[in-house]
């Protein structure tokens, strides 16, 4: 099955910090989505991103898909922000997901 | 639309008693997955139904595990003779027909064996 690597596993930001998030791909996929996993478990869909750049106010995505990466840009971050981040891809059906990025913001 | 729901959100049980958790996906969604999330880990797939067809199962999904989808709409997952090991998150999700569409996640039901 397809492995996903997330890097860094952990990352500490000061409030107002920008951050870089990177998955990389074993393999091809044909769906690939960034996830905000809460305090209480539920995945909440950030990004469906199976290739090129999108923004969403302070957060953006970029994959390229031939080099099966994907990143996540968290700006000006907040304390809100904090959390682990999954991504995940599809190359079967079935989504494969990382072991994610634990986020902390310090104000 | 209410998006996915799961329930119970949480279940606390012993070892050897069996559970059942149901999901409701978004109405009009054909394919449903189940996913088991453990401490520290990504979620893992269980298995997926195309309407009431389950069409492919995880070889993490022991014997002692059993899904369904009778009528295409909701799913249930039942754990026979639980195991303190199957303590964990369980998540489900739904998607359109196509293949490679959007995965919507529900706030999943949390296990514990004692």
């Amino acid at each position: 099955g397809i492995q996903v690597e997330q890097s860094p596993p952990d990352l500490i930001l000061q409030e107002g910090a920008n951050s870089t998030l990177r998955c990389n791909f074993s393999d091809s996929v044909n769906n690939l989505q960034w996830f905000h996993q809460n305090p209480w478990g539920q995945l909440i869909n950030l990004f469906y991103i199976p290739s090129g750049t999108k923004q969403n106010g302070r957060l953006s995505a970029t994959t390229v898909a031939t080099e099966r990466y994907s990143l996540l840009y968290i700006s000006s971050s907040q304390t809100t922000d904090s959390g682990v981040y999954f991504c995940a891809g599809t190359g079967n059906n079935r989504l494969a997901f990382g072991k994610g990025n634990q986020v902390v913001v310090i104000p | 639309d209410t998006g996915v729901s799961q329930d119970p959100r949480h279940k606390i049980t012993k070892r050897g008693q069996n559970v059942t958790f149901r999901c409701d996906p978004i109405s009009e969604h054909n394919r449903l997955y189940w996913y088991r999330q453990t401490l520290g880990q990504g979620p893992e797939f269980l298995t997926y139904f195309q309407n009431e067809a389950q069409l492919e199962k995880s070889r993490l999904l022991s014997d002692r595990f059993s899904a369904e989808r009778p009528k295409g709409s909701f799913s249930t997952l039942e754990i026979q003779r639980t195991e303190q090991g199957d303590s964990a998150m369980y998540l489900c999700a739904s998607t359109g027909l196509h293949p490679g569409n959007e995965q919507f996640f529900g706030p999943g039901t949390r296990l514990t064996v004692l």
